[in-house]
């Protein structure tokens, strides 16, 4: 079993449409979780971080957090072909200190 | 606020020589992460160093080592080259613990 695994892509959504971007991870000690957005040929640019359980909301985006179930979700609403990119998530484990295990992405198309 | 700088952005060497990349962090920042990012294999930890100790270190051979200096600025070295080592060498830093990480853009590494 991966470590971080993410739903499979690609994900191709209409313009406007909510993108879902699914992930789990193993380590249930986990504590703390990121997602980043990597356009082709680019580095990986943070754009959410969650710590507890529950939602976070920043403009478009929101970061939902269930420890329980060990799920970690993405919604970015109102959906533009400029967040068409490869979406990672990123979970730091108890002990490992600024150690971020990685999934393996979800590439994102949003169709205009 | 500056971001992470690495240098040189692209590194074109041929097998068995040695390479040294380095990065500057985001300023106070004491915390600097390396990562591999290959197709094949995704992102990839090599090692953190914090204060100018190595924290933590990921599944790589010997040949990749790392250090910090005072300013916090980190160089990583990979010596013998491989083949297999062509892939894009990323930066990140933070504050420490499980702090977001901020990636630098990155040295594209392509090993003839």
């Amino acid at each position: 079993q991966k470590e971080v695994e993410q739903n499979s892509g690609p994900l191709s959504v209409p313009e406007g449409a909510i993108a879902s971007l699914n992930c789990t991870y193993s380590d249930r000690g986990s504590q703390s979780f990121f997602w980043y957005r990597q356009y082709s040929g680019k580095s990986p640019e943070l754009i959410m971080s969650i710590y507890s359980n529950g939602d976070k909301e920043d403009g478009r985006f929101t970061a939902q957090l269930n420890k329980a179930s060990q799920y970690v979700s993405l919604l970015i609403r109102d959906s533009q072909p400029s967040d068409s990119a490869t979406y990672l998530c990123a979970v730091n484990g108890p002990g490992s200190g600024s150690r971020l295990t990685f999934g393996e992405g979800t590439q994102l198309t949003v169709n205009p | 606020k500056a971001g992470v700088t690495q240098t040189p952005r692209y590194l074109i060497k041929t097998r068995g020589q040695q390479v040294t990349l380095s990065c500057s962090p985001i300023s106070g920042h004491r915390s600097v992460s390396w990562y591999q990012q290959t197709p094949g294999q995704g992102l990839q930890f090599l090692f953190e160093y914090f204060s100018e100790t190595q924290r933590n270190k990921g599944n790589f051979p010997g040949r990749f080592s790392g250090r910090q200096f005072s300013n916090s600025r980190s160089e990583m070295n990979v010596s013998t080259l491989e083949l297999g080592d062509s892939a894009l060498y990323l930066c990140a830093s933070s504050l420490g613990g499980y702090m977001p990480q901020h990636f630098g853009d990155g040295t594209r590494l392509s090993i003839l």
